[in-house]
């Protein structure tokens, strides 16, 4: 099976903060990765899909990039609202398998 | 709309079936997985299945204890786990494949609320 490793795990950032998130991995996925919002109590939310394609209706805040093993999720300028934590997923074999998640937490 | 019957609580060893309820699209044409989220830990995947129901695959972790299912006339998914452990305990999600037709090549752009599951004596 595809491993995926995030980094990092958690991370404090203020208002209006660039924050990266990274996501690897174990094999190469092209650029079948896809990026979601998670709240505690709330189903998780598509934000970006094939590496860097923003699904409809996501702010333009959130974007990705990378391809292969390396991957990155970037939100320009965080909002109150962005407080969550962000799960990467493979979805190059059936088996969708996501990275452990990065909870991204007010400073 | 994807809507999830109730978990519960169940003993180690047990069975229970969840259900998966959609509506809002074509569900005979889309693939849909399981996912599931243990206290205080990440997302895992749980099983995939086609949207015809003919194929589906299973995390090393569920493989031989649970079976996917679907009944397409009742636009439902079903989640069918049989000797439980308290490492099953989670709360289990329903979504769907973003693309028609496929398996892999897309993400899930629908998701359910989540029913919690309790395996626990």
């Amino acid at each position: 099976d595809i491993q995926m490793t995030q980094s990092p795990s958690s991370l404090s950032a203020s208002v209006g903060d660039r924050i990266t998130i990274t996501c690897r991995a174990s094999q190469s996925i092209s650029n079948l990765l896809a990026w979601y919002q998670h709240k505690p109590g709330k189903a998780p939310k598509l934000l970006i899909y094939k590496a860097s394609t923003l699904e409809s209706g996501v702010p333009s805040r959130f974007s990705g990039s990378g391809s292969g093993t390396e991957f990155t999720l970037t939100i320009s300028s965080l909002q109150p609202d962005d407080f969550a934590t962000y799960y990467c997923q493979q979805f190059n074999t059936y088996s969708k398998t996501f990275g452990q998640g990065t909870k991204v937490e007010i400073k | 709309q994807l809507i999830e019957s109730d978990g519960g609580l169940v003993e180690p060893g047990g069975s229970l079936r969840l259900s998966c309820a959609a509506s809002g699209f074509t569900f005979d044409t889309y693939a849909m997985i399981w996912v599931r989220q243990a206290p205080g830990k990440g997302l895992e995947w749980v099983s995939t299945i086609s949207g015809t129901g003919v194929s589906t695959y299973y995390a090393d972790s569920v493989q031989g204890r649970f079976i996917s299912g679907r009944d397409n006339s009742k636009n439902t998914l079903y989640l069918q786990m049989n000797s439980l452990r308290d490492d099953d305990t989670a709360v289990y999600y329903c979504a769907k494949i973003r693309e028609v037709g496929t398996v892999t090549t897309a993400p899930c752009d629908y998701w359910g609320q989540g029913t919690l599951v309790i395996v626990s004596s």
